[in-house]
């Protein structure tokens, strides 16, 4: 398989908690990245890495923070879920730019 | 800037063809296309990088215009298992290794 995981795979949180998503890989790859799926929408980047403790913002980034202190995970936090971070969450790995990416398999937060 | 996908769906009875556009306003370095299936994640098909070009596989192909700044995904003779979303994911030229993807477009295939 594509050597990525996600977890939670699905995760129930009260408005105004942090919460943290996890992404491993097992294939060593230098980019890494979060993206987010609502109905309508597609997939919108949040954040994403091009290396141990080099990352940057994408186009939905408010109200989110990564962090990457090895090569193999890649982690997103809610710094302080709302009702509008409900939604599935996707980790992309990257080999380089002549390539695809390869998806996780999503993570599905609700925030009540 | 998020490229535009035409159309938003297309209902398909099976062995019919169809084709899915995606048009950028920026400069491209590559185009990608991706399958999902309800409930799962989306699957990498192809990476179209130069202009011009044209890939595919099997009944599944692409092309890129790079002046144009588009991109149509052809699926011919559409089989059952074609149904699901598809999307574009654009790279710019010059612009740093991350995907901008479009809205998706929903293809059904009936029997």
């Amino acid at each position: 398989d594509a050597g990525i995981t996600q977890s939670p795979r699905h995760k129930v949180t009260e408005t105004g908690t942090p919460v943290t998503l996890r992404c491993h890989q097992t294939e060593n790859h230098r980019y890494m990245y979060w993206y987010r799926q609502d109905p309508g929408h597609g997939l919108r980047l949040i954040h994403y890495s091009y290396g141990v403790k080099d990352t940057d913002k994408g186009e939905v980034s408010d109200g989110y923070s990564v962090s990457r202190s090895k090569t193999e995970d890649f982690l997103l936090t809610l710094e302080s879920a709302t009702s509008s971070q409900t939604s599935v969450y996707f980790c992309a790995i990257h080999r380089d730019r002549g390539n695809g990416y390869t998806f996780g398999s999503g993570t599905r937060l609700t925030v009540v | 800037q998020q490229p535009v996908q035409s159309p938003q769906a297309v209902i398909l009875r099976e062995g019919e063809d169809a084709v899915i556009n995606c048009s950028s306003s920026k400069a491209l370095y590559s185009v990608h296309w991706y399958r999902q299936k309800h409930g799962e994640a989306p699957v990498f098909l192809m990476i179209l990088l130069k202009g011009g070009e044209q890939k595919g596989h099997d009944k599944i192909s692409a092309s890129f215009n790079e002046k144009k700044q588009q991109s149509s995904l052809y699926l011919t003779a559409s089989q059952l298992s074609y149904s699901g979303t598809y999307f574009c994911g654009t790279d710019r030229q010059g612009g740093s290794e991350k995907l901008v993807f479009g809205k998706g477009t929903k293809l059904t295939v009936n029997p």
